[in-house]
Parts: structure tokens; C-alpha cells; sequence
């Protein structure tokens, strides 16, 4: 099962306003990944937040990592129609050579 | 360009043939990951190897296989194809820091 929950599962909004998403995981991570994939296209990482931190920023974006409630929020202020796309959070475990997904948000940005 | 390379981009076979994908990894990275994505099952892990050796394992197939070559590249085996197999394919990898980046993927239709 994927390590990862996220919701909601899909998210529509008016071009301005602002984009949260939120992420929750089950075991011990070394840090916590959110990326973005275009329809079926390639995947892009956004930022990475370390388990030792709790607040990160990316121009726009703004990620809050909780490690005791194992849950991160993604807000996507000002959001533009091209900010449309699938976003996931991938967990980057701490016992395991490897990324968990979740199961994505999808954002749409009407303008 | 994401610095990793997946070869092909698309790929469209029969049901019960054989097919090879290619990854080679961004310069200086060791490790890779093969990852599976489906509109039922998300992203799942498939495999990692790290410098030619099999690190981690996740939902691989046993019709699935992978191996790690000297030069760094990795290639994906996919045997006994079914309609099911139809997915898109990343790689990724991963350098001495937490980073990772993917590459663009391999499209894979089984008819």
C-alpha cells in the first residue's frame, strides 16, 4: 500500500486564489518530496522539506512539514492557470532505499 | 532536460512479447530507480540497483527484470506482456545528496 495520502483528490479554483494540498504518511522519513506531472507527462520536483524542518519556501509555493501528525501541506499562492497538473508528495523513507507516492491531488486552474 | 534519459518514449506491443527499457542516469549518479505508473495503481516502486547491485525491491513482477551495467545505465525487462503491464514507466536517479530526478518516462501500450 502507498505510504502516502493525499487530499483532496482533486481541487478546482479561480486563477489568484490560492492552492492546499495536504499529505499524510505513515513510518519515518528522511524528508518529504512534492513534484508535479503535466497530463501524463514526466514527473518535476518541486521542493524537498527534511524531517528536521518544518517550513520551506519555493517562490510560490510554501511547504509545512509534521513530523508528529506525519503530515505535510502544500499552498500554491497566486495560482495561474498553468499551475493546472496532477501534484503528489513522495516520502523519502528513512528504513528503505526508496521514494513512496501518494496517490496525487489534482489541481485545476480556471482562469 | 532532467539530465536522466529513458529510451523509448513510446512503445506499443503485443500481448505475450518481450520488450527493454533503457535508462541512463544523471552524470555522477549512482543509483536508479524504476518506477511504474497506472491509472489504477498509482506510482509504485518497482526496483532499485545502486553502482550495477540490487539495493531495493518493491512491486516487481517476477515476468519483470532489471540490471545495472558498468557504465551506470539501466535497463528494465518486461516478459509475457499483458494488457495490464500497459503503464508508464520512470526512471529516476539519484546522486550523493537526498535528490532525485526522473526522467521523462516510457509510454508502454500492450495490445
Amino acid at each position: 500500500s502507498q505510504q502516502g495520502e493525499e487530499d483532496p483528490q482533486a481541487l478546482s479554483i479561480q486563477e489568484g486564489e490560492n492552492a492546499t494540498m495536504n499529505c499524510s504518511y505513515k513510518t519515518s522519513i528522511n524528508n518529504l518530496q512534492w513534484y508535479r506531472q503535466n497530463s501524463g507527462r514526466g514527473l518535476v520536483h518541486l521542493i524537498l522539506i527534511r524531517s528536521n524542518e518544518r517550513e520551506k519556501h519555493s517562490g510560490r509555493l510554501r511547504v509545512t512539514l509534521d513530523t508528529s501528525k506525519k503530515s505535510s501541506s502544500l499552498l500554491i499562492t497566486a495560482s495561474r492557470a498553468a499551475d493546472t497538473a496532477s501534484y503528489f508528495c513522495a516520502t523519502d523513507l528513512k528504513y528503505g532505499n526508496k521514494l513512496v507516492f501518494g496517490a496525487g491531488t489534482i489541481l485545476r486552474v480556471k482562469s | 532536460d532532467s539530465g536522466v534519459t529513458q529510451t523509448p518514449k513510446h512503445l506499443i506491443t503485443a500481448t505475450g512479447q518481450r520488450v527493454t527499457l533503457r535508462c541512463s542516469p544523471r552524470s555522477g549518479d549512482l543509483s536508479v530507480y524504476w518506477y511504474q505508473q497506472s491509472l489504477d495503481q498509482g506510482l509504485q516502486f518497482l526496483i532499485q540497483y545502486y553502482n550495477g547491485e540490487e539495493r531495493a525491491k518493491g512491486n516487481i513482477l517476477e515476468r519483470f527484470s532489471a540490471q545495472q551495467f558498468p557504465d551506470l545505465h539501466s535497463e528494465l525487462n518486461l516478459s509475457s506482456l499483458e494488457l495490464g503491464d500497459s503503464a508508464l514507466y520512470f526512471c529516476a536517479s539519484r546522486g550523493p545528496t537526498y535528490g532525485y530526478t526522473f526522467g521523462s518516462g516510457t509510454r508502454l501500450t500492450v495490445v
